[in-house]
């Protein structure tokens, strides 16, 4: 596609909820990123994927944090048991290695975000 | 601990007026660092800076680099009220061994017609 897209753009969830948020990257990206933005701070950074292999989840908050990409294509953001405090914006963003190779250091292009609102 | 910090966090001006936008930095392994901006939507990109001292230029906007003092300054001259959005700054460096972004606060710039 012509851009990064996420769906849903806004989830309200019930504390305890289960959600799955939906990233689809610049086709032909190889490196697939996740971040959460709280109200007034930057994006901070929770997983990263090169194709479908998961190289690093140190960002995670918890363990009902889950991320995959199995198809090395699309990914997902699963947060299970949703509590108030993840709520956020979530933004995916995708690129993809320059003339050196360098997977994952190139420039990082973003989705619009989904906005979880955890009542 | 990284960490990128932002000055000012907001600023008002009015259309016309010229803005700076500071950076500042400590990461190890540092790699590059970006500018974003963030209206409300996704941050698009603006500048990668690499290099000291070369100045990236477009339109109106420019950043520079200061790898030695740790630092980038955004700037913005002859702005409109469409320049106004939060600016991100971001420095990509190694962290728990692969290669990320980590984000400043940002500035929340409000030009005023």
């Amino acid at each position: 596609g012509a851009g990064v897209s996420q769906s849903p753009r806004y989830k309200v969830a019930k504390r305890g909820q289960d959600v799955a948020l939906r990233c689809d990257p610049i086709s032909g990206h190889v490196s697939l990123f996740w971040y959460q933005q709280a109200l007034g701070q930057g994006p901070e950074f929770l997983t990263y994927f090169q194709n479908e292999a998961q190289l690093d989840k140190s960002g995670l908050p918890s363990d009902r944090f889950f991320a995959e990409r199995p198809e090395g294509s699309v990914s997902t953001l699963k947060i299970q048991r949703t509590q108030q405090e993840d709520s956020a914006v979530y933004l995916c963003a995708s690129s993809s290695p320059g003339l050196a190779g360098r997977y994952g250091t190139d420039t990082q292009y973003f989705g619009p975000g989904t906005r979880l609102t955890v009542l | 601990e990284d960490k990128v910090v932002q000055s000012p966090l907001s600023l008002v001006v009015h259309e016309g007026d010229t803005v700076t936008l500071n950076c500042s930095y400590e990461v190890t392994n540092f790699r590059s660092l970006l500018w974003y901006k963030q209206e409300k939507k996704a941050p698009t990109f603006l500048f990668m800076l690499t290099s000291s001292g070369i100045e990236k230029k477009s339109g109106r906007l420019s950043s520079i680099l200061d790898k030695k003092e740790l630092f980038s300054i955004l700037n913005i001259t002859a702005t409109q009220t469409g320049d106004s959005a939060v600016y991100l700054c971001a420095v990509e460096a190694k962290t728990s061994g692969t290669y990320k972004y980590i984000f400043g606060t940002g500035t929340r710039l409000k030009v005023l017609a």
